[in-house]
């Protein structure tokens, strides 16, 4: 069962425009939800997060939305950069429990 | 920061052999955790420590064992390597004040 759920594999956008990368999730318990990126033969990298009382968090070119009654978070860069070429993976965590869970990551290419 | 270090960036074993990938920490952080990544599938949780001597499996545990005898090493041990086992695997930490995670680089290990 998969409980955090990334369904766009891939994602394909030209150098300044939008990205936008989804992320869904199924567990009510969620309460703060993080975005890693993971270049090839790299560890991911903490990009952004968020946490539950909250529906927006900005980061320079990054922003991440909740919405909560819908279990859905994306993430916003603007403006897109080849360097932003990566793997982008949505996380969550809830309750008493301190481990992450991960969706299956989204590939995300910026063409220059 | 915070450092993680994987012992090997690139592995090739035998099937069978029993092999071990090494990460150590050079803080004083309780959670340590490998996951195993693969194309398609994301981040899957091996197993998980929240202490010394203390271990619990994740998601996929089966062909793997850890250990945990110091608090900075956290070991992974393929008992008898097999080729479903090739992958990249990543050790990640986290303290039990902050949700974000900071991984290692990764040991890519190739099992022929």
């Amino acid at each position: 069962d998969q409980q955090v759920k990334q369904n766009s594999p891939s994602l394909s956008v030209q150098e300044g425009r939008i990205s936008i990368l989804n992320c869904d999730y199924t567990n009510s318990m969620f309460d703060y939800f993080l975005w890693y990126k993971k270049y090839p033969a790299e560890g991911p990298t903490f990009l952004i997060s968020i946490s539950s009382i909250k529906d927006k968090n900005e980061d320079g070119r990054f922003t991440v939305f909740l919405n909560k009654s819908a279990k859905h978070l994306s993430l916003h860069i603007v403006p897109s950069q080849p360097g932003d070429s990566a793997v982008y993976f949505c996380a969550a965590v809830g309750g008493s429990n301190y481990k992450l869970t991960f969706g299956k990551g989204t590939l995300l290419t910026v063409n220059p | 920061d915070v450092k993680v270090t994987q012992s090997s960036r690139y592995l090739v074993k035998r099937t069978g052999e029993k092999v071990f990938l090494e990460c150590v920490q050079d803080m004083d952080h309780e959670n340590m955790f490998w996951y195993r990544q693969d194309p398609g599938l994301g981040l899957r949780l091996i197993y998980f420590s929240y202490d010394v001597k203390m271990k619990e499996k994740g998601d996929i545990p089966e062909g793997y064992s850890v250990s945990r005898e110091k608090k900075e090493r956290f070991s992974l041990i393929l008992e008898s390597a097999s080729t479903n086992q090739t992958s990249m695997y990543l050790c990640a930490l986290s303290s039990q004040v902050n949700y974000g995670y900071t991984f290692g680089s990764g040991t890519r290990l190739t099992v022929v």
